[in-house]
């Protein structure tokens, strides 16, 4: 009973083709959360969702977007990907915005590959 | 940056022996947590203190917590195989963002 579900898992795109990762959640959490984590590094938060409320991180591309269209799916929009986005993306959520006391919870990631 | 330190990075142990991995981070905290990653996977939860806690055990985990040094640890006792994994440690400041540790990967050898 999988409760963050992340499509696909493995992504292979060209330079420069749009691509869209998608992420579904189970557990009816306020918030989700896109990371990007590149090879042995930590996951980096690019932005999150509070119900509709999207929070764009200052530092995040705008080659970067997101949509969440209802509570159990958002999607992440990348529409010129460069070499360097190549990345593992994952997907959290959190009942609430509260990350003081708030658990997050991962989905199992999409590698994306960029030739 | 404002990104937590993790040492060592890699570590590798033989079976029942103990692991210990160290973060330390700059900024003032709510709480601090420690997650792990098996190799191409997501993250998963361990545990949770917070900034007015000093240690916090769950099963084989045992956390600490300095705020003076600004510092934590995380003990595994009686590794076993299936610790092999990335943990991380993430913590909360002013915000509600959670910043992570930069890692340390775990090896435990049979």
């Amino acid at each position: 009973d999988a409760m963050v579900i992340q499509n696909p898992r493995y992504q292979v795109t060209q330079f420069g083709k749009p691509v869209t990762l998608s992420c579904s959640q189970t557990l009816n959490h306020n918030v989700m959360y896109w990371y990007q984590q590149k090879s042995s590094q930590a996951p980096k938060l690019l932005f999150h969702y509070y119900d509709k409320d999207f929070n764009n991180e200052a530092d995040t591309p705008d080659n970067f977007q997101s949509r969440r269209p209802n509570t159990s799916f958002c999607f992440l929009d990348i529409r010129s990907p460069g070499l360097g986005d190549a990345a593992m993306y994952l997907c959290a959520t959190s009942r609430d915005r509260a990350a003081s006391t708030d658990t997050q919870y991962f989905g199992p990631g999409t590698r994306l590959t960029v030739l | 940056s404002q990104q937590g330190e993790e040492d060592p990075q890699a570590l590798s142990i033989q079976e029942g022996e103990n692991a210990t991995m160290n973060c330390s981070y700059k900024t003032s905290i709510n709480n601090l947590q420690w997650y792990r990653q098996n190799s191409g996977r997501g993250l998963v939860h361990l545990i949770l203190i917070r900034s007015n806690e000093r240690e916090k055990h769950s099963g084989r985990l045992r956390v600490t917590l300095d705020t003076s040094k600004k510092s934590s640890s995380l003990l595994i006792t009686a590794s076993r195989a299936a610790d092999t994994a990335s943990y991380f440690c993430a913590f909360t400041g002013g915000g509600n963002k959670l910043t992570f540790g930069t890692g340390t990967q775990l090896k435990v050898e049979l």
